[in-house]
């Protein structure tokens, strides 16, 4: 069955303490890894794009890694603004492709 | 910037009223998708459209129709609201899913409209 599991389900972080959150895939035919960041009440807001197995991209404190089952999101030294939901999303199969959620890491900073 | 709009942040119906929800995308993207949101379940997909006029069913279908008459305009219908309707409506565009050109399969989402149904 095609899956994407994210975790942990929360995470709570001091200021300055630096982690990961998981998103592992077991699809068919993986055309692309996203990851999104939600806050409350809000929509999804997009944050990367990832293709291929060894690919990284990074943006101010967050980077985000591809292996061939599982992504990673890095965050450096977070703080408080970093606290929301963090989705991933792979996107497999043929012509248009069916893209499928995680249930996301909700992640708290504290100060 | 790549903007999705959304018709309404709240929306309160009764059980059996007729509910319009709609969405407006600005950067001419063929494909536009319907979301609704719950917590434990995550993002599940209602439908979707690759072009004007086209629709497919997503996971969810049931009790929901949707229109698309012009590309930049996608439409939810409630047909006959129900309580097990209330939640969280997300309304996603993305240029085109099959595209060999990266990044053109991204989808970008709106603000949400929380619907409640009593």
């Amino acid at each position: 069955e095609d899956q994407v599991t994210q975790s942990p389900e929360a995470l709570r972080l001091q200021e300055g303490e630096s982690s990961s959150l998981n998103c592992s895939y077991t699809v068919s035919g993986l055309r692309g890894l996203f990851w999104y960041r939600q806050d409350p009440g809000k929509g999804p807001e997009f944050l990367f794009t990832l293709y291929s197995a060894g690919e990284e991209k990074e943006k101010e404190r967050l980077k985000a890694t591809l292996t061939k089952k599982e992504s990673f999101l890095h965050i450096t030294a977070p703080k408080p603004e970093d606290s929301a939901t963090y989705l991933c999303a792979a996107l497999y199969g043929g012509s248009q492709g069916n893209l499928i959620f995680g249930k996301g890491t909700k992640l708290s900073v504290k100060p | 910037d790549v903007k999705v709009t959304q018709s309404s942040r709240y929306l309160v119906k009764r059980t059996g009223e007729k509910v319009f929800l709609e969405c407006v995308q600005d950067m001419d993207h063929e494909n536009m998708f319907w979301y609704r949101q719950d917590p434990g379940l995550g993002l599940r997909l209602i439908y979707f459209s690759y072009d004007v006029k086209m629709k497919e069913k997503g996971d969810i279908p049931e009790g929901y129709s949707v229109s698309r008459e012009k590309k930049e305009r996608f439409s939810l219908i409630l047909e006959s609201a129900s309580t097990n309707q209330t939640s969280m409506y997300l309304c996603a565009s993305s240029f085109h899913a099959g595209g060999l050109t990266t990044g053109t399969d991204t989808q970008y989402f709106g603000p949400g409209t929380r619907l409640t149904v009593l």
